[in-house]
């Protein structure tokens, strides 16, 4: 079965600081996506950046891109220029592509507190 | 687009009675639909999923004639949680795949919170 890590229970930097989150998986498949949701105080899931395994590029979204190392089973998210509205949990998931297994798993969670 | 609800957003009962969660998408057509439980500060556990005009698939451990999914059609589906207990306070939180589109697209909705007293 897969598995999701995410080590950082929580995590606090200043305003406009860069920040990175770490996840590392477990998965015996070889084509899969990662993904980072985010979860403010309002409990909304909201999708923050999408990987696909097949893709050795890194994903950006604006502010927010990954490191996918995929040999190393890696998935770290970095947040640049850091704003008071990152302040969140966010939570690490990993996607199959196998029959059966296409449901989300989801790491434990870092707690991100962006200060003023 | 591709936007998700719950009804009702929060709810509290007495223990013994029963409670229904309804879980609509509200612009597209949802083949799958996903049922998870968020204790505070714990994660996303997902409890079951459900395909429109078919039996849902619970995950291990998750009592399926208590937490009871009806996917009636293509932008409804319903956790019925019966006889609750305390211990069944929790936050739940639904979310839809589409009719068409990319199979890894998932869209939430914006959760449940149940007291049982």
């Amino acid at each position: 079965a897969q598995t999701v890590t995410q080590s950082q229970p929580e995590m606090s930097v200043q305003e406009a600081e860069t920040v990175t989150l770490s996840c590392t998986y477990d998965t015996s498949e070889n084509n899969y996506y990662l993904f980072w949701y985010k979860q403010p105080p309002s409990r909304q899931m909201i999708l923050v950046i999408r990987q696909e395994a097949y893709k050795q590029q890194n994903a950006t979204e604006n502010r927010f891109s990954v490191n996918f190392q995929k040999a190393a089973k890696s998935f770290s998210l970095k947040i640049s220029d850091s704003q008071l509205g990152d302040t969140a949990m966010y939570f690490c998931a990993f996607r199959g592509r196998l029959q059966g297994a296409q449901k989300l798993v989801f790491g434990q969670g870092t707690r991100l507190t962006i200060n003023p | 687009g591709a936007v998700v609800s719950q009804h009702p957003s929060w709810v509290i009962c007495k223990s013994g009675t029963s409670v229904k969660i309804e879980c609509r998408s509200l612009d597209f057509q949802a083949t799958t639909m996903f049922w998870y439980r968020q204790f505070p500060k714990q994660s996303l556990m997902l409890m079951a999923t459900s395909n429109e005009g078919s039996k849902a698939t619970y995950e291990q451990g998750v009592e399926k004639d208590k937490f009871l999914i009806n996917h009636a059609s293509l932008t409804l589906s319903t956790l019925t949680v019966t006889s609750a207990h305390p211990e069944d306070s929790s936050f739940y939180i639904c979310s839809a795949r589409r009719l068409s589109g990319p199979s890894y697209e998932q869209y939430f909705g914006p959760g449940t919170r149940l007291t049982v007293t």
